[in-house]
Protein backbone atom coordinates (compact mmCIF):
# COMPACT_ATOMS: atom_id res chain seq x y z
CA UNK A 1 0.00 0.00 0.00
CA UNK A 2 1.16 3.09 -0.71
CA UNK A 3 1.61 5.66 2.25
CA UNK A 4 2.58 9.23 3.53
CA UNK A 5 3.67 10.10 6.48
CA UNK A 6 3.89 13.34 8.42
CA UNK A 7 5.79 12.84 12.07
CA UNK A 8 5.36 15.96 12.95
CA UNK A 9 1.59 17.13 14.49
CA UNK A 10 2.67 20.44 15.89
CA UNK A 11 5.53 22.77 15.10
CA UNK A 12 5.81 26.14 16.10
CA UNK A 13 7.95 28.91 15.00
CA UNK A 14 9.32 32.76 15.44
CA UNK A 15 7.84 34.93 13.05
CA UNK A 16 10.24 35.91 10.72
CA UNK A 17 12.71 32.47 11.65
CA UNK A 18 12.71 29.46 9.22
CA UNK A 19 10.73 26.30 9.51
CA UNK A 20 10.82 23.03 8.01
CA UNK A 21 8.03 20.18 8.26
CA UNK A 22 8.84 16.59 7.15
CA UNK A 23 6.96 14.21 5.06
CA UNK A 24 8.05 10.32 3.86
CA UNK A 25 6.15 8.03 1.43
CA UNK A 26 6.76 4.38 0.59
CA UNK A 27 5.93 3.56 -3.33
CA UNK A 28 7.32 1.21 -5.24
CA UNK A 29 6.41 3.70 -8.99
CA UNK A 30 8.60 5.31 -10.60
CA UNK A 31 6.35 7.84 -12.15
CA UNK A 32 4.67 10.05 -9.37
CA UNK A 33 4.05 13.80 -7.74
CA UNK A 34 4.21 15.05 -4.93
CA UNK A 35 2.67 18.01 -3.35
CA UNK A 36 2.59 20.51 -0.04
CA UNK A 37 -1.00 21.66 0.85
CA UNK A 38 -2.19 24.07 2.97
CA UNK A 39 -5.00 24.10 5.19
CA UNK A 40 -6.19 27.20 7.04
CA UNK A 41 -8.60 27.12 10.46
CA UNK A 42 -12.41 26.82 8.37
CA UNK A 43 -10.78 27.31 4.89
CA UNK A 44 -10.05 25.45 1.79
CA UNK A 45 -7.19 23.50 1.07
CA UNK A 46 -4.47 25.30 -1.02
CA UNK A 47 -1.39 24.17 -2.68
CA UNK A 48 1.61 25.25 -2.09
CA UNK A 49 4.15 23.57 -4.02
CA UNK A 50 4.53 20.66 -6.01
CA UNK A 51 7.80 18.11 -7.30
CA UNK A 52 7.72 15.93 -10.14
CA UNK A 53 9.39 12.91 -8.52
CA UNK A 54 11.60 12.90 -12.15
CA UNK A 55 13.16 16.27 -11.20
CA UNK A 56 15.97 16.12 -9.32
CA UNK A 57 16.13 20.16 -8.90
CA UNK A 58 13.98 20.73 -5.69
CA UNK A 59 11.40 23.16 -6.35
CA UNK A 60 10.70 26.74 -4.81
CA UNK A 61 7.78 28.88 -4.93
CA UNK A 62 8.81 32.47 -2.95
CA UNK A 63 9.42 31.58 0.56
CA UNK A 64 8.88 27.93 0.44
CA UNK A 65 11.26 25.16 -0.80
CA UNK A 66 11.52 21.77 -0.67
CA UNK A 67 14.22 19.26 0.10
CA UNK A 68 13.39 16.14 -2.07
CA UNK A 69 15.34 13.01 -1.46
CA UNK A 70 14.33 10.42 -3.71
CA UNK A 71 16.29 7.28 -2.81
CA UNK A 72 14.82 8.09 0.71
CA UNK A 73 11.66 8.67 0.01
CA UNK A 74 11.79 12.32 1.77
CA UNK A 75 9.97 15.10 0.47
CA UNK A 76 10.25 18.11 3.35
CA UNK A 77 9.26 21.60 3.31
CA UNK A 78 10.92 25.23 4.18
CA UNK A 79 9.45 27.97 4.88
CA UNK A 80 11.98 31.11 5.12
CA UNK A 81 10.87 34.16 6.39
CA UNK A 82 7.86 32.89 8.32
CA UNK A 83 4.73 35.26 8.24
CA UNK A 84 1.85 35.31 11.07
CA UNK A 85 -0.81 34.12 7.78
CA UNK A 86 1.58 30.69 7.34
CA UNK A 87 0.01 29.41 10.62
CA UNK A 88 -2.27 26.58 9.39
CA UNK A 89 -2.62 22.93 8.66
CA UNK A 90 0.13 21.59 6.23
CA UNK A 91 -0.51 18.23 4.58
CA UNK A 92 1.95 16.45 2.03
CA UNK A 93 0.28 14.40 -0.58
CA UNK A 94 1.27 12.20 -3.23
CA UNK A 95 -0.06 11.37 -7.03
CA UNK A 96 0.62 8.36 -8.48
CA UNK A 97 1.27 8.32 -12.12
CA UNK A 98 -0.49 5.68 -14.73
CA UNK A 99 -4.26 5.10 -14.34
CA UNK A 100 -4.60 6.07 -10.09
CA UNK A 101 -5.59 9.78 -10.14
CA UNK A 102 -6.36 10.65 -6.59
CA UNK A 103 -4.38 11.61 -4.10
CA UNK A 104 -2.69 9.99 -0.75
CA UNK A 105 -2.44 12.39 1.88
CA UNK A 106 -0.61 12.61 5.39
CA UNK A 107 -2.38 13.07 8.57
CA UNK A 108 -1.27 16.47 8.64
CA UNK A 109 1.25 19.39 10.64
CA UNK A 110 -0.36 22.37 12.57
CA UNK A 111 1.86 24.86 12.34
CA UNK A 112 1.55 27.87 14.59
CA UNK A 113 3.87 31.46 13.74
CA UNK A 114 4.42 33.29 16.89
CA UNK A 115 4.86 36.98 16.77
CA UNK B 1 -13.49 31.76 -12.37
CA UNK B 2 -14.09 31.93 -8.66
CA UNK B 3 -12.90 27.68 -8.29
CA UNK B 4 -14.37 24.96 -6.78
CA UNK B 5 -17.70 25.51 -5.12
CA UNK B 6 -19.28 23.47 -2.48
CA UNK B 7 -22.80 23.19 -0.97
CA UNK B 8 -23.92 23.44 1.63
CA UNK B 9 -21.26 24.56 3.62
CA UNK B 10 -22.81 22.97 7.00
CA UNK B 11 -25.12 20.46 6.82
CA UNK B 12 -27.34 19.30 10.32
CA UNK B 13 -28.82 15.77 10.02
CA UNK B 14 -30.75 13.23 12.24
CA UNK B 15 -29.41 9.83 11.82
CA UNK B 16 -31.05 7.68 9.53
CA UNK B 17 -31.70 10.52 6.86
CA UNK B 18 -30.56 11.35 3.41
CA UNK B 19 -28.20 14.62 2.33
CA UNK B 20 -27.07 15.46 -0.75
CA UNK B 21 -24.09 17.71 -1.73
CA UNK B 22 -23.44 19.61 -4.33
CA UNK B 23 -19.86 20.48 -6.38
CA UNK B 24 -19.38 22.66 -8.87
CA UNK B 25 -15.40 22.45 -10.21
CA UNK B 26 -13.72 24.86 -11.88
CA UNK B 27 -15.30 25.53 -15.42
CA UNK B 28 -13.31 22.96 -17.87
CA UNK B 29 -11.77 21.15 -15.41
CA UNK B 30 -12.10 16.94 -16.90
CA UNK B 31 -11.73 15.62 -13.71
CA UNK B 32 -13.80 16.33 -10.22
CA UNK B 33 -12.94 13.95 -6.82
CA UNK B 34 -14.42 13.68 -3.48
CA UNK B 35 -12.80 13.43 -0.44
CA UNK B 36 -13.58 13.33 3.15
CA UNK B 37 -11.82 14.36 6.26
CA UNK B 38 -12.68 13.59 9.80
CA UNK B 39 -10.90 15.92 12.69
CA UNK B 40 -7.26 15.24 13.03
CA UNK B 41 -6.94 13.43 9.73
CA UNK B 42 -5.39 13.69 6.21
CA UNK B 43 -8.36 13.74 3.56
CA UNK B 44 -9.07 10.01 2.34
CA UNK B 45 -9.84 9.83 -1.01
CA UNK B 46 -13.62 8.80 -2.11
CA UNK B 47 -14.08 8.56 -5.56
CA UNK B 48 -13.49 10.09 -9.06
CA UNK B 49 -14.90 11.36 -12.57
CA UNK B 50 -13.25 12.21 -15.56
CA UNK B 51 -15.51 13.95 -17.28
CA UNK B 52 -19.00 12.19 -16.60
CA UNK B 53 -17.25 8.83 -15.91
CA UNK B 54 -17.06 7.47 -12.48
CA UNK B 55 -13.76 5.75 -12.66
CA UNK B 56 -12.99 4.83 -9.39
CA UNK B 57 -14.51 4.07 -6.37
CA UNK B 58 -12.76 3.90 -2.63
CA UNK B 59 -13.42 1.03 -0.56
CA UNK B 60 -14.37 3.62 1.84
CA UNK B 61 -17.42 4.58 -0.42
CA UNK B 62 -19.87 2.06 1.05
CA UNK B 63 -23.15 0.81 -0.59
CA UNK B 64 -24.58 4.10 1.49
CA UNK B 65 -22.60 6.54 -0.66
CA UNK B 66 -23.53 7.72 -4.15
CA UNK B 67 -21.91 10.22 -6.98
CA UNK B 68 -22.77 11.34 -9.95
CA UNK B 69 -21.63 13.53 -12.41
CA UNK B 70 -24.55 13.92 -15.01
CA UNK B 71 -23.47 16.21 -17.66
CA UNK B 72 -19.51 16.19 -16.94
CA UNK B 73 -19.98 19.69 -14.75
CA UNK B 74 -21.20 19.65 -11.42
CA UNK B 75 -21.47 16.87 -9.20
CA UNK B 76 -24.03 15.32 -6.66
CA UNK B 77 -22.61 13.04 -3.37
CA UNK B 78 -25.32 11.50 -1.50
CA UNK B 79 -25.21 9.85 1.74
CA UNK B 80 -28.43 7.54 2.59
CA UNK B 81 -29.42 6.40 5.75
CA UNK B 82 -26.94 8.94 7.64
CA UNK B 83 -24.76 7.33 10.53
CA UNK B 84 -23.12 9.18 13.58
CA UNK B 85 -19.29 7.90 11.46
CA UNK B 86 -20.29 9.52 8.39
CA UNK B 87 -19.55 13.03 10.37
CA UNK B 88 -16.86 14.60 8.37
CA UNK B 89 -16.05 17.66 5.91
CA UNK B 90 -16.47 16.07 2.50
CA UNK B 91 -13.94 17.86 0.19
CA UNK B 92 -14.33 17.86 -3.72
CA UNK B 93 -11.62 19.07 -5.91
CA UNK B 94 -10.92 19.68 -9.73
CA UNK B 95 -8.46 19.21 -12.00
CA UNK B 96 -7.46 19.38 -15.79
CA UNK B 97 -5.04 16.44 -16.65
CA UNK B 98 -1.95 16.94 -18.99
CA UNK B 99 -0.55 13.98 -19.37
CA UNK B 100 0.69 12.91 -16.14
CA UNK B 101 0.08 16.02 -14.60
CA UNK B 102 -2.66 16.53 -12.46
CA UNK B 103 -2.81 19.24 -9.67
CA UNK B 104 -6.01 19.20 -7.97
CA UNK B 105 -7.72 22.40 -6.45
CA UNK B 106 -10.07 21.87 -3.50
CA UNK B 107 -13.25 23.96 -2.47
CA UNK B 108 -14.03 24.61 0.97
CA UNK B 109 -16.46 22.06 2.07
CA UNK B 110 -19.09 20.57 3.34
CA UNK B 111 -19.33 19.52 7.11
CA UNK B 112 -21.75 17.57 8.10
CA UNK B 113 -22.93 16.40 11.67
CA UNK B 114 -25.00 13.81 12.17
CA UNK B 115 -27.06 13.43 15.32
Amino acid sequence: AQTVTQSQPEMSVQEAETVTLSCTYDTSESDYYLFWYKQPPSRQMILVIRQEAYKQQNATENRFSVNFQKAAKSFSLKISDSQLGDAAMYFCACLYGGSQGNLIFGKGTKLSVKP
Amino acid sequence: DTGVSQNPRHKITKRGQNVTFRCDPISEHNRLYWYRQTLGQGPEFLTYFQNEAQLEKSRLLSDRFSAERPKGSFSTLEIQRTEQGDSAMYLCASSLTRGLENIQYFGAGTRLSVL
